[in-house]
């Protein structure tokens, strides 16, 4: 089965500027999730989408983040603005309800 | 709040060493206990889930336990190879299958 696509790949932005990311998760799979992952650390969940509803976005900076899942498939996070404390790994996962995370290779951003 | 912490935060070993890698956490309310691997410069790859009603899984080589009295979850990895080195990740998991990571341990396997 294709996995989790993810892009891009890379991203370099100046601090105040925006930036979008996108996910196409694995066919059939209902949850979405996005996470961050900071050097050195475990990813944190920033957002988890059921179908094209919200489940847990306790964690989400929302003065800054946003994201959307239309139609229930493909999800985009957007940082705006961006301060240079947002340089991390943005990981995208998916899955069945209650069954392990399949995750794609994620974006690494970096903030000038 | 619900911590996860995993020991050793490094581990080095030579080729063909059984090991234990650790992992504990806060909050006994745990749905799953998830260990994965990831690689540098990609996602992670799940390995193992434990659900809450069990003690164990096993995989090829590797095996976790799940003791939710003592908050803790051990992944055992027998007969290393230098293909196991990566970093190792566990991560509670909640109601809504939400996960809280440890750090994870950097293992080295050295041929």
């Amino acid at each position: 089965e294709a996995g989790v696509a993810q892009s891009p790949r890379y991203k370099i932005i100046e601090k105040r500027q925006s930036v979008a990311f996108w996910c196409n998760p694995i066919s059939g799979h209902a949850t979405l999730y996005w996470y961050q992952q900071i050097l050195g650390q475990g990813p944190k969940l920033l957002i988890q989408f059921q179908n094209n509803g919200v489940v847990d976005d306790s964690q989400l900076p929302k003065d800054r983040f946003s994201a959307e899942r239309l139609k229930g498939v493909d999800s985009t996070l957007k940082i705006q603005p961006a301060k240079l404390e947002d340089s991390a790994v943005y990981l995208c996962a998916s899955s069945f309800w209650n069954s392990p995370l399949h995750f794609g290779n994620g974006t690494r951003l970096t903030v000038t | 709040k619900q911590e996860v912490t995993q020991i050793p935060a490094a581990l080095s070993v030579p080729e063909g060493e059984n090991l234990v890698l650790n992992c504990s956490f806060t909050d006994s309310a745990i749905y799953n206990l998830q260990w994965f691997r990831q690689d540098p410069g990609k996602g992670l790859t799940s390995l193992l889930l434990i659900q809450s009603s069990q003690r164990e899984q096993t995989s090829g080589r590797l095996n976790a336990s799940l003791d939710k009295s003592s908050g803790r979850s051990t992944l055992y990895i027998a007969a290393s190879q230098p293909g196991d080195s990566a970093t190792y990740l566990c991560a509670h998991g909640g109601a809504t299958n939400k996960l809280i990571f440890g750090t994870g341990t950097l293992l080295a396997v050295q041929p």
